[in-house]
């Protein structure tokens, strides 16, 4: 079945210091979303991306997705202590109604 | 709007115990999902349904049991827990469609599950 492999597991940064999570998808994925977890918290949405090669932006956060449609990264542009928790991936093939979620990066970030 | 709502937030269970969990969402979203969630595995799904009365199996669905008898309403039930089952518990819901448009799970505060 589909697998979503998602890396670094952890990753701790200086504040100020940029944050990046990689993702990969074992098939190609029609849409991958972004979901933030807050520590003691519920994950949240962050952003949709669609199409082959999209970048899309949030103030410091820049997505992107892969040209083949099964790869897509987070960058965090110079931290700050808010953007502390976990960061997940969610894949989609097909038409499928189910989201495959990568195991997360926890992100902790030093003051 | 109250959004994704679970109940309860945490129980304890000595093995074997039955109970049921509920997720209600006041959204009107056709699909909703039960993940459960332990460290170093992110988000599994046990069970979603795509529509009022339907349900269907997901990636760990083995000791678990689902009902969608009203849109607004998802159980998942354990009929004899196990300490395997020990999570988080996260529902969630969407609205309908696959296309390019938005398609966001919405996810409750999710249940603290223990079982001794």
């Amino acid at each position: 079945g589909q697998q979503v492999m998602q890396i670094p597991q952890y990753q701790h940064v200086q504040e100020g210091e940029d944050f990046t999570t990689y993702c990969n998808s074992s098939t190609t994925l029609s849409n991958i979303q972004w979901y933030k977890q807050r520590p003691g918290g519920h994950p949240v949405f962050l952003i949709q991306l669609v199409k082959s090669g999209e970048v899309k932006k949030q103030k410091r956060l820049t997505f992107q997705f892969g040209e083949a449609k099964k790869n897509s990264s987070l960058h965090i542009t110079a931290t700050q202590t808010t953007d502390v928790g976990t960061y997940f991936c969610a894949g989609r093939e097909g038409g499928s109604e189910k989201l495959v979620f990568g195991k997360g990066t926890k992100l902790t970030v030093n003051p | 709007n109250a959004g994704v709502t679970q109940t309860p937030k945490f129980r304890v269970l000595k093995t074997g115990q039955s109970m049921t969990l509920l997720c209600a969402q006041d959204m009107n979203h056709e699909y909703m999902y039960w993940y459960r969630q332990d460290p170093g595995m992110g988000l599994r799904l046990i069970h979603y349904s795509v529509g009022e009365g339907t349900t269907a199996k997901g990636e760990v669905p083995d000791g678990y049991n689902v009902s969608r008898l009203k849109k607004q309403n998802f159980l998942l039930g354990l009929e004899s827990a196990a300490p395997s089952q020990t999570s988080v518990y996260f529902c969630a819901s969407s609205a309908w469609g696959t296309g390019l448009a938005n398609n966001e799970q919405f996810f409750g505060p999710g249940t603290r599950l223990t079982v001794l």
